[in-house]
């Protein structure tokens, strides 16, 4: 399978855990991108890297949250101490991202549903 | 304002029904746009891109007017499968943003 890949596909957490997601990205993409959705609502940016660097995290998004891409490939998301508004479905997306900007298209994972009792 | 802008419906139409949908965007500086669709619970796919000129794909019509910022999806001859969440992604040199997407219920 040469697609986006998220894991875990679900996790069940109490509250106060923490929690990691893995992302592999389509191996030649060099952006990667972490959105968080709820019912009802679009994907919510969080936080995205061009190979290995980070490049911008949402400002609504508070100290409980770190995302790595050590070596421009895979990436983890972390949401430490998780409240219970934390619960949502955690995308994570790859793109091919080139010097002219313009035909940058996603392509997501599965998702992981993270629900925090 | 809000970087992208839908209205999120939900849109019921009847099947063989024409539909239109909008998506206003604040960047001027955008470069990249696209539709998006979303079944409930699964991640979003991509439907089509969208150029300067306008572009078809089969009973999909989408259009960008620059000037005025915003992107427009067409279907015409609604099937019960188009029922879903559209979502039209704006990026650029910097991320990628959603709105919340648009709502499509075809009724039979």
């Amino acid at each position: 399978d040469t697609g986006v890949s998220q894991d875990p596909r679900h996790k069940i957490t109490k509250r106060g855990q923490n929690v990691t997601f893995r992302c592999d990205p389509i191996s030649e993409h060099n952006r990667l991108y972490w959105y968080r959705q709820t019912l009802g609502q679009g994907p919510e940016f969080l936080t995205y890297f061009q190979n290995e660097a980070q490049l911008e995290k949402s400002r609504l998004l508070s100290d409980r949250f770190s995302a790595e891409r050590p070596k421009g490939s895979f990436s983890t998301l972390e949401i430490q101490r998780t409240e219970q508004g934390d619960s949502a479905m955690y995308l994570c997306a790859s793109s091919t991202h080139g010097t002219l900007a313009t035909n940058e298209k996603l392509f997501f994972g599965s998702g992981t549903q993270l629900s925090v009792l | 304002r809000k970087e992208v802008e839908q209205d999120p419906g939900p849109f019921n139409v009847p099947e063989g029904a024409t539909v239109a949908f909008n998506c206003t965007y604040s960047n001027s500086a955008s470069q990249s746009f696209f539709w998006y669709r979303q079944d409930c619970r699964k991640e979003p796919k991509l439907l089509m891109s969208v150029y300067s000129s306008g572009n078809e794909d089969g009973r999909f019509t989408a259009q960008l007017n620059r000037a005025s910022q915003y992107i427009s999806l067409l279907i015409r001859d609604s099937k019960l499968s188009d029922s879903a969440t559209y979502l039209c992604p704006v990026g650029g040199y910097q991320k990628v943003t959603f709105g919340t997407g648009t709502k499509l219920q075809v009724i039979p």
